[in-house]
């Protein structure tokens, strides 16, 4: 079974501009998690999807959001962007991110703002 | 509320010897465990978890952890380090009552093994 994959891997921006990554769930799995990754602050929750819903959302600006699609796959946009939003983007996907079960990371989308 | 301290930003070891990262964790009930290793410009490997039963859980790549109920720790270990195995190691925990709710991660530990 293929693992979550995630697009682009490596993204250079300005400035003011936006971006949109994209997420692909594990095959099966309904529910996609998007944590940013910064040396300061370590994992940061930014909102899990699920069945096409946000169920929870992190302490992040609105500039944050995001959307899943009826095949689960997951888009995560930042518009305005600023330099301090440069980090690794990381989705994780999991069946229904219930109690026990596990969930699953991409390897990330590395962000760099200029 | 939930949290969990990993109370090593780094941990040094020389290759062969037995591996110890440190983690500790403050949650209502019963605590569902993580442990995920991440290596550089990658994203975060599950490794192992702890949902009930057995207090010492074996993972891959040969580490296990030990779930402490009193000491409200899950220590991960590994008797015999390798080079490969320097990376950032995340504990992680989530409250049985936290249905579909977020993870909470420590802020991770730095481990280097050396040859």
């Amino acid at each position: 079974k293929a693992g979550v994959t995630q697009t682009p891997r490596y993204l250079i921006k300005t400035r003011g501009q936006q971006v949109t990554l994209s997420c692909s769930p594990i095959s099966g799995h309904r529910s996609v998690s998007w944590y940013q990754q910064t040396p300061g602050q370590g994992l940061q929750f930014l909102f899990e999807y699920f069945s096409e819903t946000q169920r929870n959302k992190g302490n992040f600006p609105g500039r944050f959001s995001g959307r899943q699609f009826s095949n689960s796959r997951s888009e995560m946009n930042v518009s305005t962007l600023e330099l301090g939003d440069s980090a690794l983007y990381l989705c994780a996907s999991s069946l229904n991110n219930e109690g026990q079960e596990t969930q699953y990371f991409g390897p990330g989308t590395r962000l760099l703002v200029l | 509320a939930q949290s969990v301290a990993q109370p090593e930003d780094q941990v040094n070891v020389a290759e062969g010897n037995p591996l110890t990262v440190k983690c500790t964790y403050s949650v209502s009930g019963n605590p569902y465990l993580f442990w995920y290793v991440q290596y550089p410009n990658r994203g975060l490997q599950f490794l192992l978890k702890y949902i009930t039963g057995d207090n010492l859980v074996k993972g891959s790549y040969g580490f296990e952890a030990e779930f402490n109920k009193s000491q409200t720790s899950f220590h991960l270990k590994k008797p015999s380090a390798l080079v490969s195995d320097s990376a950032l190691y995340f504990c992680a925990v989530r409250a049985p009552t936290d249905s579909w709710g977020k993870f909470q991660f420590g802020a991770g530990t730095q481990v280097v093994v050396t040859p």
